[in-house]
């Protein structure tokens, strides 16, 4: 059974850092790996989709690493700004116990707090 | 592009009570997908519809809560009787299509339910 953990579980900065937010999985086998966005009362929102053969992607002031062999992904946020502030979760998507469905498993997030 | 729709965003019902979700994905999204997230946790995943069919309904607690997607367009999710512990978020998402294809989820804003 896939499992996502993130670490830290919150984190709190001063503006204008460049932070680091780890996840890591159990089982290698995955599809991809997503990062999330979730602001309070707000619904998931997408940031970055790796693929299983890819190796980092970016997006403006983010950028996304997978190393799929040792099951680990980090998310990188440069220059840290109060908007910025939110819960970040990451999801892996991974083929089901019965081997027919991929199924996204998500981590339980971190907590992102920059400080003006 | 408009975003995935869901209605309403607070329902507060007291335990046994009935409660019902609605849920309208990105136009021309064949999968869709509702997740619960209980408080300090991360989504997981209740059912997936790829158009009006089920492909995974594996976590949903078939005794007491129910779906359906009619016309493989909108959704609706059905607790009926509530329990305290159903008390969560509810996300529809929706994606371009399912499976290992790599293609992001899209989250409405959730459905935020108290059982009392």
């Amino acid at each position: 059974k896939q499992e996502v953990t993130q670490i830290p579980a919150a984190l709190s900065v001063p503006e204008g850092e460049n932070l680091v937010l780890n996840c890591s999985f159990t089982d290698s086998a995955i599809y991809n790996l997503q990062w999330f966005r979730q602001d309070p009362g707000k619904g998931l929102t997408s940031l970055l989709l790796i693929q299983s053969s890819q190796r980092e992607q970016t997006s403006g002031r983010l950028n996304a690493s997978l190393d799929k062999s040792s099951g680990r992904s980090t998310l990188y946020i440069a220059a840290s700004q109060p908007g910025d502030s939110a819960t970040y979760l990451c999801a892996v998507q991974s083929v089901d116990s019965g081997g027919s469905n991929y199924k996204l498993t998500f981590g339980k997030g971190t907590l992102l707090t920059v400080n003006p | 592009e408009a975003g995935v729709a869901q209605s309403p965003r607070y329902k507060i019902i007291e335990k046994r009570q009935s409660v019902a979700f609605w849920c309208n994905p990105i136009s021309g999204h064949a999968t869709l997908y509702w997740y619960q997230q209980i408080l300090g946790q991360g989504p997981k995943l209740l059912i997936q519809f790829q158009n009006n069919g089920v492909v995974d309904d594996s976590q949903l607690p078939k005794d007491r809560f129910s779906a359906e997607r009619l016309k493989g367009v909108d959704s609706t999710l059905k607790i009926q009787p509530a329990k305290l512990e159903d008390s969560a978020v509810y996300l529809c998402a929706s994606s371009l299509v399912g499976g290992a294809y790599n293609s992001p989820l899209h989250f409405g804003n959730g459905t935020r339910l108290t059982v009392t």
